[in-house]
């Protein structure tokens, strides 16, 4: 089976802080993704990544940046955090071409104070 | 928007009862998936319907596709409580990037 995983289930972080949110992946998958969900807007598109060292910004990467030195572990780092910032953050990763499954770690729920 | 809209937003059933959500996107797309998502946890994987296809069983599952109304629909029969979840559609319009809707939350009471 397919694992991705998230480094912390639960963090909390004060206001200008750096975060870095870790994600590792077990199946040689070329592509990483990282969302964050929130009530009523679904899941939204931070940055994704297709090969190492690769990273392509996705719908809101305003205030995010992105880190891929090997295959299989993607980072996600907030270099100042906000209060705004308060979410939950899902790991994906899958095969690349057309028709792959994403498979998703268990989240991991920030709170920004 | 690319997003898929899900419809309705909220379904309460009965155990037993058959659940039909929907989903209806404006583009083109290569595949549509359909997601599953347990309280506080990660999304995963129930079905792929590709955009030459129409319909598509997977045990309990039937998803059927109407590109020409460019809309999707989730059918889970014989429900259970544990089918209580959210429940996503994802486009996918070009390579390996998926584009979520807002889901719909289903609870099945026992």
């Amino acid at each position: 089976d397919v694992k991705v995983t998230q480094s912390s289930r639960y963090l909390v972080k004060r206001t200008g802080e750096k975060v870095f949110l870790e994600c590792v992946q077990d199946m040689d998958h070329e592509n990483m993704f990282w969302y964050r969900q929130d009530p009523g807007l679904g899941l939204r598109l931070i940055y994704f990544s297709y090969d190492v060292k690769m990273k392509e910004k996705g719908d809101i990467p305003e205030g995010y940046s992105v880190s891929r030195e090997k295959k299989e572990r993607f980072s996600l780092i907030l270099e100042s955090a906000s209060t705004n910032q308060t979410s939950m953050y899902l790991c994906a990763s899958s095969l690349s071409g057309t028709g792959s499954i994403q498979y998703f770690g268990a989240g991991t729920r920030l709170s920004v104070l | 928007s690319q997003q898929g809209e899900e419809d309705p937003q909220a379904l309460s059933i009965q155990e037993g009862e058959n659940a039909t959500m929907n989903c209806s996107y404006k583009t083109s797309i290569n595949n549509l998936q359909w997601y599953r998502q347990n309280s506080g946890r990660g999304l995963v994987h129930l079905i792929l319907i590709r955009s030459n296809e129409r319909e598509k069983h997977s045990g309990r599952l039937r998803v059927t596709l109407d590109t020409s109304k460019k809309s999707s629909s989730l059918l889970i029969t014989a429900s259970r409580a544990a089918d209580t979840a959210s429940y996503f559609c994802a486009l996918e319009t070009s390579g390996s990037r998926l584009t979520f809707g807002e889901g719909t939350q289903l609870t099945v009471n026992p």
